[in-house]
């Protein structure tokens, strides 16, 4: 079967750093992404990986191991507003995203 | 944003009503998706259309259906509601990356 696992939630300290872990056993792969959700919205899209190695986009980074089917989402200088739950996502084979529970993160002053 | 609104936004209905869900894009896109979403669960395909009358069955498809016919619109349709069915839907279009981008979500309560 298809797996996608994520810790269910983890709690960081504003202004400090944070990674979260996604691992995956897919049939096939074809990129992996990363979404935010925040409470009661929609899931926004963060970062994409396809190839091994580290994607930075401002205060995230997503790192990706194809070999060891393994990602992290990295969160740098946390504010308040980043706290949400965060989405991980493998596209398969046949080109579908299968996603992980997610990952609430709650940010404390 | 790109362009995808989800109409009605919540809906409470009684088991055995039928309900339809509509999702409504502006960009032309080809590709959309229907979703689930659950505490506990990641979200889970329920159907996609790859073009205007072209569909395929997603990971739990049971009890529902859809329909496209036009790009703008795809529906999703439960023909006799349960209470299984309490969820929140959204709704998804593939840009020319191939990210997918979801619309607001619609809130269902069956009762």
């Amino acid at each position: 079967g298809q797996n996608i696992d994520q810790p269910t939630e983890m709690t960081a300290t504003e202004g400090a750093i944070v990674q979260i872990n996604c691992t995956y056993q897919t049939s096939g792969f074809n990129g992996l992404f990363w979404y935010q959700q925040h409470a009661g919205e929609a899931p926004t899209f963060l970062s994409y990986n396809v190839l091994d190695g580290l994607e930075e986009k401002g205060r995230f980074s997503s790192f990706l191991s194809r070999s060891k089917g393994y990602s992290y989402l990295l969160l740098k200088e946390l504010q308040m507003k980043d706290s949400a739950s965060y989405l991980c996502a493998v596209r398969d084979s046949n080109y579908q995203l299968i996603w992980g529970a997610g990952t609430k993160l709650i940010i404390k002053p | 944003d790109a362009g995808i609104t989800q109409s009605p936004r919540h809906k409470v209905t009684e088991t055995g009503t039928p309900v339809t869900l509509r999702c409504h894009q502006t960009e032309n896109h080809r590709y959309m998706y229907w979703y689930r979403q659950d505490p506990g669960h990641g979200l889970r395909l329920i159907h996609y259309s790859y073009g205007v009358k072209d569909t395929d069955k997603g990971e739990v498809s049971d009890g529902y259906s859809v329909s496209r016919s036009k790009t703008e619109d795809f529906l999703l349709t439960l023909e006799s509601a349960t209470s299984s069915q309490t969820s929140v839907y959204f709704c998804a279009i593939i840009d020319l990356k191939e990210t997918q981008y979801f619309g607001p979500g619609t809130r269902l309560l069956v009762l």
